[in-house]
């Protein structure tokens, strides 16, 4: 069964610490994706990566950063946490396509920034 | 901007009954619609998809509708089941350039046993 896999189900961090949020597939995708969901908000992009070392800006990028140094682990580093961003975490990854991909999304990472 | 929205935040329907989640979507030039399920602690799960040259597509208990004229996309579950109970996400993709998918907000469906 494929998978994405996020490290960590819960997380409390303290404003002003450097977080980080790491996701694995095993599905040889070459695109991944991490997404914040808030209550009535939905799911929006933070950023998006479709090759190795390669990062593009999604639509609330501020205050976020992202490695892809391997094909199958996409991390999303939060610089300096700020209580504003406490939220679910969502990684996900597709396949590369013309005509786009259904996304396969891990389990979520609830983060809690006191 | 453009956006992607549903009608019904919350959804109840009786266990056996049929289920429609209604969705509008905005940009004219989406080419790709998928829907997802949330269960309650898991991560959204691709339930079907259609693109835009089509206008249904069916599944296994589940059908989605695409009206491109008035930009309407639906899911319709045949015999809803306890374990539908979700919460349901339209998505759309602009396929051109890069995938980027935008989702609505959600729509809650409760299954009444």
């Amino acid at each position: 069964d494929v998978k994405v896999t996020q490290s960590s189900r819960y997380l409390v961090k303290r404003t002003g610490e450097k977080v980080f949020l790491e996701c694995v597939q095993d599905m040889d995708h070459e695109n991944m994706f991490w997404y914040r969901q808030d209550p009535g908000l939905g799911l929006r992009l933070i950023y998006f990566s479709y090759d190795v070392k390669m990062k593009e800006k999604g639509d609330i990028p501020e205050g976020y950063s992202v490695s892809r140094e391997k094909k199958e682990r996409f991390s999303l580093i939060l610089e300096s946490a700020s209580t504003n961003q406490t939220s679910m975490y969502l990684c996900a990854s597709s396949r590369s396509g013309t005509g786009g991909e259904k996304l396969f999304f891990g389990s979520g990472t609830q983060l809690s920034v006191l | 901007g453009e956006s992607v929205g549903l009608h019904l935040p919350t959804l109840s329907v009786q266990e056996g009954d049929n289920s429609i989640i209604n969705c509008a979507y905005s940009n004219s030039a989406s080419d790709y619609f998928i829907w997802y399920k949330q269960e309650s602690g898991k991560g959204p799960q691709f339930i079907i998809d259609i693109r835009s040259n089509m206008d249904k597509r069916q599944g296994q208990r589940v059908t989605v509708l695409l009206n491109k004229t008035v930009k309407h996309l639906s899911l319709q579950i045949a015999a809803t089941q306890p374990g539908d109970s979700a919460v349901y996400f339209c998505a759309e993709n602009n396929s051109g350039g890069y995938q980027k998918v935008t989702f609505g907000t959600g729509t809650k469906l409760q299954v009444i046993p």
